[in-house]
C-alpha cells in the first residue's frame, strides 16, 4: 500500500539553529499539505501545495518558516532559526487533488517529532 | 473565529461495547466532514467521511452521523476492540477551500478489558 514518507522521524535541535523536514507524497497526488501538531491538539495547516504552487500559506510564520515543492513531487519544510515554541510534530499529507472535488481524503505520513532545546 | 470542537476529551469504553464520539462544528458553510484516528507516534489515519447531503454513512464497524440542524457530528464504533484505543479527530472543510481541513482538538478513547 502506498504511503507518505517523511524524514527524519525525530529531530532534536538547539534554538536559533536551522532545521529541515522532507516529505515524499503518494505517487500521483497533486496536493501536498504540511501540518503542525502540538501534543493533545489537532493538526494545524501550515501550507498547502497544488502541484508546485502554494495555494494556502496563511498560517505559515513566514519570518522563519519556508516551504518548497520545486518539481511538484516531494517537498521540504524549513525553520530558521528554530525557537523553543516550535517543538511539535510536523505532519505531511497528500491527496489526489482538491480541485478534482471527488477526493478530499488526505493521507498522512508518520510525522517528524521536533524538539527544540 | 469558527471552529470545530469535541465534547469529551477522554472516553473510557469496555471491550465489546459500542463507542460514541461527538463533535460540534460551528461553520455552517462546511459541507464535508472526516473522522481520523491517530495512534501514539503515528500520523492520523482516515476512518470515514460524510458529505453534507447525507445524514448517515456506514463503514466497517463504524457509522458517522451528521445533524446539520444542530451542527453536530458523531462517530459510532461497534464492538470496540483494544486496537481502537487512540485519539479521534473530526475535521471539516468546504468544497471551495481547496480541501483545507479544520481539525478539532481530539478525543482520547481508552478501551479497557
Amino acid at each position: 500500500e502506498a504511503e507518505v514518507a517523511q524524514s527524519p522521524r525525530y529531530k532534536i535541535t538547539e534554538k536559533s539553529q536551522a532545521v529541515a523536514f522532507w516529505c515524499d507524497p503518494i505517487s500521483g497526488h497533486a496536493t501536498l499539505y504540511w501540518y503542525r501538531q502540538i501534543l493533545g491538539q489537532g493538526p494545524e495547516l501550515l501550507v498547502q501545495f497544488q502541484d508546485e504552487s502554494v495555494v494556502d500559506d496563511s498560517q505559515l510564520p513566514k519570518d522563519r518558516f519556508s516551504a518548497e515543492r520545486l518539481k511538484g513531487v516531494d517537498s521540504t519544510l524549513k525553520i530558521q532559526p528554530a525557537e523553543l515554541g516550535d517543538s511539535a510534530m510536523y505532519l505531511c499529507a497528500s491527496s489526489l487533488g482538491a480541485t478534482q472535488g471527488a477526493s478530499y481524503e488526505q493521507y498522512f505520513g508518520p510525522g517528524t517529532r521536533l524538539t527544540v532545546t | 473565529g469558527e471552529s470545530v470542537g469535541l465534547h469529551l476529551p477522554t472516553l473510557s469504553v469496555q471491550e465489546g461495547d459500542n463507542s460514541i464520539i461527538n463533535c460540534a462544528y460551528s461553520n455552517s458553510a462546511s459541507d464535508y466532514f472526516i473522522w481520523y484516528k491517530q495512534e501514539s507516534g503515528k500520523g492520523p489515519q482516515f476512518i470515514i467521511d460524510i458529505r453534507s447531503n447525507m445524514d448517515k454513512r456506514q463503514g466497517q464497524r463504524v457509522t458517522v452521523l451528521l445533524n446539520k440542524t444542530v451542527k453536530h457530528l458523531s462517530l459510532q464504533i461497534a464492538a470496540t476492540q483494544p486496537g481502537d484505543s487512540a485519539v479521534y479527530f473530526c475535521a471539516e472543510t468546504t468544497t471551495d477551500s481547496w480541501g483545507k481541513l479544520q481539525f478539532g482538538a481530539g478525543t482520547q478513547v481508552v478501551v479497557t478489558p
